[in-house]
């Protein structure tokens, strides 16, 4: 299986603050990268599909790139809103591959 | 516009077996194939399986091959995920997701989820 590697694990920052993430995969995956929001008890909300391609209805602070094996999210100007935590999944080459999430990043104030 | 209801769920001791429905609305759902995506409590997020368009293809994460079963009724917009023999590592909220696009495929609606505690 592919592996994701998030880094930070966690974060703190301020509203107002620029924030990039950053997601590895074990294997060459083209572009084949998303990214998710989840608040608390709720489920993951698509932000960004194809490592650069930003959802309907997303603010434009949330932008990706990358390709490869390593990728970012940049959220460009925290909101209040914006403070959750974030997960990549990979979806290269399934089946047979399995799609795999990141273990997630923990945005917090 | 689209959405996803979840039902089932619950508590069930280790051993037996559930089903976990998901009800579509809002788009044509025999274009779409859904995933179901599980999250232990605290923890992060895991592929569960995944049925293609016309009910003819269906995959399982390795954790559970041979225990889940995923099925749909299109002419019903119904995803089903039968869990048997359940564990205590299974214990998750549980989502259905629509799959949208190709290469790569992501996941744009989701159902709110459904707990499954396995617990004696």
């Amino acid at each position: 299986d592919i592996q994701l590697t998030q880094s930070p694990s966690s974060l703190s920052a301020s509203v107002g603050d620029r924030v990039t993430i950053t997601c590895r995969a074990s294997q060459i995956i083209s572009n084949y990268l998303n990214w998710y929001q989840q608040k608390p008890g709720k489920a993951p909300e698509l932000l960004i599909c194809a490592a650069s391609s930003l959802q309907s209805g997303v603010p434009s602070r949330f932008s990706g790139s990358g390709s490869g094996t390593d990728f970012t999210l940049t959220i460009s100007s925290l909101q209040p809103e914006d403070f959750a935590t974030y997960y990549c999944q990979q979806a290269y080459n399934f089946p047979p591959t399995p799609p795999t999430f990141g273990q997630g990043t923990r945005l917090q104030i | 516009q689209v959405h996803l209801v979840q039902s089932g769920g619950g508590v069930v001791q280790p051993g037996r077996s559930l089903t976990l429905s998901c009800a579509a609305s809002g788009f044509i759902f025999s274009n779409h194939a859904i995933y179901w995506v599980r999250q232990a409590p605290g923890k992060g997020l895991g592929w569960v399986a995944a049925i293609w368009p016309d009910g003819n293809n269906k995959y399982y994460a390795d954790s559970v091959k041979g225990r889940f079963t995923i099925s749909r009724d299109n002419s019903k917009n119904m995803v089903y995920l039968q869990v048997s023999n359940l564990r205590a590592e299974d214990t998750a909220v549980y989502y259905c997701a629509r799959s949208t696009g190709n290469n790569p495929n992501y996941f744009d609606y989701w159902g709110q989820g459904t707990l499954v505690t396995v617990s004696s």
